[in-house]
């Protein structure tokens, strides 16, 4: 495998589910991001993880919590999640969070709030 | 604060022409790096180019070229002999280079390619 592997593809919950998105990365980068996407408005950062270690938070409600146990796999858990958060939720790496080197994006996981 | 425009929402274009997709930035940071990505209606968000802010020279990358001036803080996108499978919406994302400064993304612009 290579690349930017995100699971599952699609996930519908309702406001009361706890789910989780998985990203793993193959390409030896130290840098991993969560992005989503919203019709009709530009791809907004959540969290940036530097080296396992979380980099930036932007501002984003506790419902959702990043988890980042190695370089290569980066979790964002739901929890009681809002109609507001059906989007597109995309995860990237890069070779570290200060590089020029462009993000590598996976096919993100498209979300639906019931 | 940094920030991207891109005023083309929608574009229609005969297979084979050539193509700009139009960026403007603005930031207060000396060095900056820009990148353009495409999206296919499948989701992922593939890199086509980066331009520095202190590259010289435009970036090229095959049928790929970016239009830099820096004076206008414009990162146009041309795509030359475009093909049918370059219909995709396309945005422009721009990042400081100092410390661990954020990908900033442009609304985007939906190019079709008629045949």
């Amino acid at each position: 495998e290579t690349g930017v592997t995100q699971t599952p593809r699609h996930l519908v919950m309702g406001m009361t589910n706890k789910k989780s998105l998985k990203c793993e990365q193959h390409l030896g980068h130290n840098a991993m991001y969560w992005y989503k996407q919203s019709a009709k408005k530009p791809l907004e950062l959540m969290f940036v993880y530097s080296l396992e270690e979380r980099v930036e938070n932007n501002s984003v409600p506790s419902r959702f919590s990043p988890e980042c146990p190695n370089s290569s796999h980066l979790f964002l858990h739901l929890h009681t999640l809002q109609p507001e958060d059906s989007a597109l939720y995309l995860c990237a790496s890069s070779q570290n969070s200060y590089s020029n080197q462009p993000q590598h994006f996976g096919d993100g996981t498209r979300l639906s709030i019931l | 604060a940094q920030k991207i425009t891109q005023t083309q929402p929608g574009m229609f274009v005969q297979e084979k022409e050539a193509v700009t997709l139009d960026c403007t930035y603005d930031t207060s940071d000396q060095s900056y790096g820009l990148f353009w990505y495409k999206q296919p209606s499948s989701g992922e968000m593939i890199f086509l180019i980066y331009q520095g802010s202190y590259d010289e020279q435009n970036a090229t990358e095959g049928r790929y070229s970016l239009n830099f001036q820096k004076a206008r803080k414009s990162a146009n996108l041309v795509i030359s002999a475009s093909q049918l499978g370059d219909s995709a919406m396309y945005f422009c994302a721009m990042r400081g280079l100092q410390g661990a400064q954020k990908l900033v993304f442009g609304q985007g612009t939906r190019l079709t390619i008629n045949p």
